[in-house]
């Protein structure tokens, strides 16, 4: 029972094209939603967040879309490049379930962007 | 350093026995997180510490699993009786403030890969 779901585990995408992350989630609780960046034998880093009450981000050539109504999300990056190349992580947290600190994430994308 | 830092990076043991994952966080962070990635998993989370809250261990797998915080700062993890099911990178992160406070992002330390034989 994924509460969140990231069904692409992987995307390959040329450089200089966009790149579409999808994430789909279960819970009509959650509030606030994240993306996370990780490259190999490297932690999780923080790249963009979105709260539930807008329903779109961005932050230079990152921006997060919400649709809550379909209950998705997702991360586009434009233009792609190969630094971009990593596993991209959904995640999802509600603030009133008194569980804090839970953040539910997704199994992640690996993104490829070929030169 | 300036960011989470964990050790052992890897960690070979055979099953049955107890191991220790350690954490430093960032300096003056008060909430710290576990999480574990098995392979072909998310991160799933398995405790956190706020300050000088009990912690939220509604994560933990099984009363095999243990963490504490000692003087808000350093934590460990402890397995006991490690199992095969237990191989995993287990990530340590901490943050400014706890999640309900300010949802703020989480720093990642870089992980320590279990490997139970």
């Amino acid at each position: 029972d994924q509460q969140v779901k990231q069904n692409s585990p992987s995307l390959s995408v040329q450089e200089g094209r966009i790149s579409i992350l999808n994430c789909d989630y279960t819970n009509s609780m959650f509030d606030y939603f994240l993306w996370y960046k990780k490259y190999p034998a490297e932690g999780p880093t923080f790249l963009i967040s979105i709260s539930s009450i807008k329903d779109k981000n961005e932050d230079g050539r990152f921006t997060v879309f919400l649709n809550k109504s379909a209950k998705h999300l997702s991360l586009h990056i434009v233009p792609s490049q190969p630094g971009d190349s990593a596993v991209y992580f959904c995640a999802a947290s509600a603030k009133e379930r008194g569980s804090q600190g839970n953040l539910i994430f997704g199994k992640g994308t690996k993104l490829s962007v070929k030169p | 350093g300036a960011g989470v830092s964990q050790s052992p990076s890897n960690k070979v043991t055979e099953k049955g026995k107890d191991v220790e994952l350690r954490c430093d966080p960032i300096s003056g962070h008060t909430a710290l997180y576990w999480y574990r990635q098995s392979l072909g998993q998310g991160l799933e989370f398995l405790i956190y510490f706020q300050g000088n809250s009990a912690p939220d261990k509604s994560g933990l797998p099984s009363d095999r699993f243990s963490a504490e915080r000692t003087g808000g700062s350093v934590s460990t993890l402890t397995i006991q009786r490690t199992q095969q099911e237990d191989s995993a990178v287990y990530l340590c992160a901490s943050s400014p403030r706890g999640w309900g406070v300010n949802t703020g992002e989480l720093f990642f330390g870089e992980g320590s890969r279990l490997t139970v034989l």
